[in-house]
């Protein structure tokens, strides 16, 4: 699987948007780009995850640039509820196979 | 989105007892588990991956004979740390997949176990 290069860490301010980058540059074609999110001393949450199309839902937005060699993340009006680590992955997904490798992640801190 | 729970949320053992963490997918049949280990400050790292009825896979450096894993049916596995020592103290976390055949499969992780070798 292709590794992933995030920032250590970010802030933002409580309602604005937060835009969390992920480069991938090695990404093979069959290789879907995952975010999951930790907050302190609880299991991974999955937020969002695509291929090649921008991505939404109710929690975030995934744009993946036309190359696929990277992503942002986008959380439309931030909270505090939303401070935790920030995790992108990409994984083969071809069948059951792949495996969901954690790199360091992006700590984002909301800020009132 | 999907629930996986485990049981116990935390764990204090002496020091060359065994200790059986418990992994469950409650809402979906999950093919394939994982489990993870993470220590304070550092990120989730895989140990292993199990299909429901066959052997589980250890990544590398993992000593399978230590962490035994049964993935028994498609909704429960467990991981079991046999003679633990304090430096198996970590936070152990579960997940399940339950993805269709040649669809990405989105994976679901367990609140974590805290586990304490004193």
């Amino acid at each position: 699987d292709a590794k992933t290069t995030q920032p250590t860490s970010m802030d933002c301010a409580e309602g604005r948007a937060a835009n969390l980058p992920c480069n991938h540059s090695t990404i093979s074609g069959n290789e879907y780009v995952y975010w999951y999110r930790q907050i302190h001393s609880q299991g991974p949450q999955y937020i969002i995850h695509g291929l090649k199309n921008n991505e939404t839902n109710e929690m975030a937005s995934l744009i993946i640039t036309e190359d696929r060699k990277s992503s942002t993340l986008i959380l439309p009006h931030a909270t505090l509820r939303d401070t935790a680590v920030y995790y992108c992955i990409v994984r083969v997904a071809s069948g059951n196979t792949g495996k969901l490798i954690f790199g360091q992640g992006t700590t984002l801190q909301v800020k009132p | 989105g999907a629930v996986v729970s485990q049981h116990p949320s935390w764990v204090i053992c002496k020091s060359g007892t065994s200790v059986k963490i418990e992994c469950r997918s409650l809402d979906f049949q999950a093919t394939t588990m994982f489990w993870y280990r993470q220590f304070p400050k550092q990120s989730l790292m895989l140990m292993a991956t199990s299909n429901e009825g066959s052997k589980a896979t250890y990544e590398q450096g993992v000593e399978k004979d230590k962490f035994l894993i049964n993935h028994a049916s498609l909704t429960l596995s467990t991981l079991t740390v046999t003679s633990a020592h304090p430096e198996d103290s970590s936070f152990y976390i579960c997940s399940a997949r339950g993805g269709l055949a040649g669809g990405p499969g989105e994976q679901y992780f367990g609140p974590g176990t805290r586990l304490t070798v004193t």
